[in-house]
């Protein structure tokens, strides 16, 4: 099976930098990605890491270390609307390729 | 806009009735996922779909079921509704079944069951 850990909550500043960390158990790691979302609302995908190191899109990064099972988003330059959940959802192998998710971050910015 | 379509967008019914929800793939892609969202248990795989057979099997209840058609929508059937089937359930599609692909989410039903 498959463990992934985050954490429940996190509040930030608007205009500040957060880093939303995740943590996983894998058979076969084949893949992580986080994807955001709204309350209510479908999830969006924002990054896809299989290689270790970072992946820059914008104002988000997602960084990969594969040896340690461990995967952080970056957020910088907070606006209000990134208040949302993180979704942490890796693939494995060992589960016939599918994606599980972690529980999701919440994120709060405050002006 | 994820080109990831769902209907009917919310559901209201009673225990012990069957539902059927929808769900339309993006243009060219093979593969349909279902997801069950509920407050307790964040996002949780049902089943995929890829060009009309079964090919995943997650924590789906026997009492649900779904399929994809030729035209490669996909339906899912829940029957013998209980309480604890409220939630969001989502649909997701991708172009193939391979493991880099990317699946992009439809808006979703939210299901009552009063």
């Amino acid at each position: 099976g498959q463990n992934i850990d985050q954490p429940t909550e996190m509040t930030a500043t608007e205009g500040a930098i957060v880093q939303i960390n995740c943590t996983y158990q894998t058979s076969g790691f084949n893949g992580l990605f986080w994807y955001q979302q709204h309350a209510g609302e479908a999830p969006t995908f924002l990054s896809y890491n299989v290689l270790d190191g970072l992946e820059e899109k914008g104002r988000f990064s997602s960084f990969l270390s594969r040896s340690k099972g461990y995967s952080y988003l970056l957020l910088k330059e907070l606006q209000m609307k990134d208040s949302a959940s993180y979704l942490c959802a890796v693939r494995d192998w060992g589960a016939g390729n599918m994606l599980t998710f972690g529980g999701g971050t919440r994120l709060m910015v405050k002006p | 806009d994820s080109g990831v379509t769902q209907t009917p967008k919310h559901l209201i019914t009673a225990t012990g009735q069957r539902v059927t929800l929808r769900c339309s793939p993006r243009s060219g892609d093979l593969s349909v996922y279902w997801y069950q969202q509920s407050l307790d248990q964040g996002l949780q795989f049902l089943i995929q779909y890829y060009n009309g057979e079964e090919r995943a099997k997650g924590n789906i209840l026997e009492r649900f079921s779904a399929q994809q058609f030729p035209d490669l929508h996909s339906e899912l059937n829940l029957s013998s509704l209980e309480l604890g089937d409220s939630a969001l359930y989502f649909c997701a599609s991708a172009p193939g079944t391979s493991g880099q692909e990317t699946q992009y989410f439809g808006p979703g039903t939210r299901l009552l069951v009063l």
